[in-house]
């Protein structure tokens, strides 16, 4: 059964580049969220998508997009990259449960350097 | 609003020591959920459990136990006879069903060195 996965693992990009990650959710998930977790700090959660709509979105501008496919994977886009961009990009899976609270599997994650 | 301390930046032990690392939340709903992640060099975040607020009882999973107290908004987490292997970052998250999405909150994490 295989888990999260995410690419690719490492990307360096300049000042301005735009940017293109990708995730495939845990088999029989279909919610995905993008995390970014700077170095030593946790994870910030940027946004989540369940039927292929953003279900909600967390402190990030609107650089930060994403978009849900019909086979539940994802991408996130980050435009005009920043130095400050620099980070570890986590995706989760999980089961989409109104009035509970499923668990998130996360992938390996993608390491980003804005150069 | 939300939010998870974990106080300790950085704790070191020797191999066999018992070790706990500290979780306090914030949250004024009465529904919640509490995680706990470890991180190790590699990076992706391994899911070690998940509490719900009605549940305070205390769980063992082999060298592993959680202690949740309501009353303190803590969540602990305790390592028996610690290993090498042990040696991570670890996370504490909580997430509120009512917000619609299930967002998580994780905390800045603690940083664990099981020495030989």
């Amino acid at each position: 059964d295989a888990g999260v996965t995410q690419s690719p693992t490492h990307l360096i990009k300049t000042r301005g580049q735009q940017v293109t990650l990708r995730c495939s959710p845990k088999s029989g998930h279909d919610t995905v969220s993008w995390y970014q977790q700077a170095l030593g700090q946790g994870p910030q959660f940027i946004f989540q998508y369940y039927e292929e709509e953003e279900r909600q979105r967390g402190n990030f501008p609107d650089r930060f997009s994403g978009h849900q496919f019909p086979n539940y994977s994802s991408e996130l886009n980050v435009n005009a990259l920043l130095l400050g961009d620099s980070a570890l990009y986590l995706c989760a899976s999980s089961l989409w449960a109104s009035g509970g609270q499923e668990t998130q599997y996360f992938g390996p994650g993608t390491r980003l350097l804005v150069l | 609003a939300q939010k998870v301390t974990q106080a300790q930046t950085e704790i070191s032990v020797v191999e066999k020591e018992d070790v706990t690392l500290d979780c306090v939340y914030e949250t004024r709903d009465t529904t919640y959920y509490l995680f706990w992640y470890k991180q190790p060099p590699s990076g992706e975040l391994v899911f070690l459990i998940r509490r719900n607020s009605f549940d305070e009882q205390n769980e063992i999973s082999g060298r592993y136990s959680w202690n949740f107290q309501k009353s303190t908004s803590s969540f602990n987490f305790t390592i028996t006879a610690s290993q090498v292997v042990d040696s991570a970052v670890y996370f504490c998250a909580l997430s509120d069903p009512h917000n619609y999405g299930q967002n998580f909150v994780f905390g800045p994490g603690t940083r664990l060195s099981v020495l030989p």
